[in-house]
């Protein structure tokens, strides 16, 4: 069973309608939670972290919130250029100490001009 | 921040055959991490490289078939063993750096015939 689970898998938009994608988690002890952007070809670029219920981080046209159980990548106005998957993980703390991510499978985002 | 790169960036490979792909960060850091994000999946994460011992790795996957070296802080490789079809994927090298943000190459995309 999937620890951490993204939705949509796919979300098309027209350039300027906000949306929102979502993660959701099982996990107990969270340690952080991460999204991530990933262009084609590319590795997965770093956007935000957020560690506890309430929090929020802002980076241009995107915000991530956090709840008990899930976290929202909220696009506003989006343009083509936000086109890209977008991943999220949580961490958790695993065997021997080390905290080790897990990572969705990640939303596919498509803005469209 | 960290900056990442990874060689090769892609290749073609013939069944049986290995290849070892290079990881180079641009600070000393003291975790690093190995992925493999297959079509359609997440991140998996195949094991994390430790400066001076044996690297860890994740449950499915063993040193015989990813063997990873760590000889200093700013460098690793991790080879792909007698490779086959399946291990058709993209290679990930990552980093974490302080505060626990957490950041990934490129990626080696790597094609088995």
């Amino acid at each position: 069973e999937d620890q951490v689970t993204q939705s949509p898998e796919a979300l098309r938009l027209q350039e300027g309608e906000s949306s929102s994608l979502n993660c959701s988690y099982t996990v107990s002890g969270l340690r952080g939670l991460f999204w991530y952007r990933q262009d084609p070809g590319k590795g997965p670029e770093f956007l935000f972290t957020l560690y506890s219920a309430g929090e929020e981080k802002e980076k241009e046209r995107l915000k991530a919130t956090l709840t008990k159980k899930e976290s929202f990548l909220h696009i506003t106005a989006p343009k083509p250029e936000d086109s890209a998957t977008y991943l999220c993980a949580v961490r958790m703390h695993a065997s021997g100490g080390s905290y080790i991510p897990t990572f969705g499978r990640g939303t596919s985002l498509i803005v469209h001009p | 921040s960290a900056v990442i790169s990874q060689k090769p960036s892609r290749d073609i490979c013939q069944r049986g055959t290995s290849l070892t792909i290079q990881c180079q960060v641009d600070s000393q850091v003291t975790m690093m991490f190995w992925y493999r994000q297959q079509p359609g999946q997440s991140l998996t994460l195949i094991a994390t490289a430790n400066q001076g011992s044996e690297a860890t790795y994740e449950s499915g996957f063993v040193i015989d078939k990813f063997p990873i070296s760590r000889p200093n802080l700013t460098f690793s490789t991790l080879t792909v063993s007698n490779m086959s079809p399946e291990d058709s994927s993209i290679y990930l090298c990552s980093v974490r750096t302080a505060p626990n943000e957490q950041f990934f190459g490129p990626g080696t995309r790597l094609t088995v015939l």
